[in-house]
């Protein structure tokens, strides 16, 4: 079955750089676009980004753009969330998901999250 | 940027009771919307896909109406476990996603 596993959470100061993993398995990882989900403590879901199945195409939330970047390496069927000059608005549970497609059903599949603080 | 507003934020129901939960678009998202249920420490659950299709597993007292701009989670009869806040999200510019702010269900 789909399993998402994210890790490379922690505390972090403000202004520096952290980057996340999310290791996929029970599907075949190159074939399908991959999402970064955000929650804030005690806040709504936030839409970061997304990755095209062949990593050719980024889209980021205007909240990170020019400060995270997406990647994957479809090769050891992982993906990844550079963060860098993080706030602590950035403070938020992190979330990946797969993206079955407009024509199927969506973000299906999400991981567990991993939490990231933003504190000096 | 296509935003979804969700109403009410807070339903208070006893158990058998019907809820209805509202989720607007800014703008037209066609059928693109679906529905998730957040329990307190779990990930989001997909509900309701396509604004009316349910996923797999969903038990049928949970269903989905709507098209364009208003949308609606409809809870039959509800049940203790379905406390939980429940999030519109839309698709209509996919890739990219949105979510609403959220409404919680609390049970009496």
């Amino acid at each position: 079955q789909v399993h998402l596993v994210e890790s490379g959470g922690g505390v972090v100061q403000p202004g520096r750089s952290l980057r996340l993993s999310c290791a996929a398995s029970g599907f075949t990882f190159r074939s399908y676009g991959m999402h970064w989900i955000r929650q804030a403590p005690g806040k709504g879901l936030e839409w970061v980004a997304v990755i095209s199945y062949d990593g050719n195409n980024k889209y980021y939330a205007d909240s990170v753009k020019g400060r995270f970047t997406i990647s994957r390496d479809n090769s050891k069927n992982t993906l990844y969330l550079q963060m860098s000059s993080l706030r602590a608005e950035d403070t938020a549970v992190y979330y990946c998901a797969k993206d079955d497609g407009i024509a199927a059903a969506g973000t299906v599949y999400w991981g567990q999250g991993t939490l990231v603080t933003v504190s000096s | 940027e296509i935003v979804l507003t969700q109403s009410p934020a807070t339903l208070s129901l006893s158990p058998g009771e019907r809820a209805t939960l509202s989720c607007r678009a800014s703008q037209s998202v066609g059928t693109y919307l679906a529905w998730f249920q957040q329990k307190p420490g779990q990930a989001p659950r997909l509900l309701i896909y396509d604004a009316s299709n349910r996923a797999t597993g969903i038990p049928a007292r949970f269903s989905g109406s709507g098209s364009g701009t208003d949308f609606t989670l409809t809870i039959s009869s509800l049940e203790p476990e379905d406390l939980a806040v429940y999030y519109c999200q839309q698709r209509g510019n996919w890739p990219l996603l949105t979510f609403g702010g959220g409404t919680k269900v609390e049970i009496k």
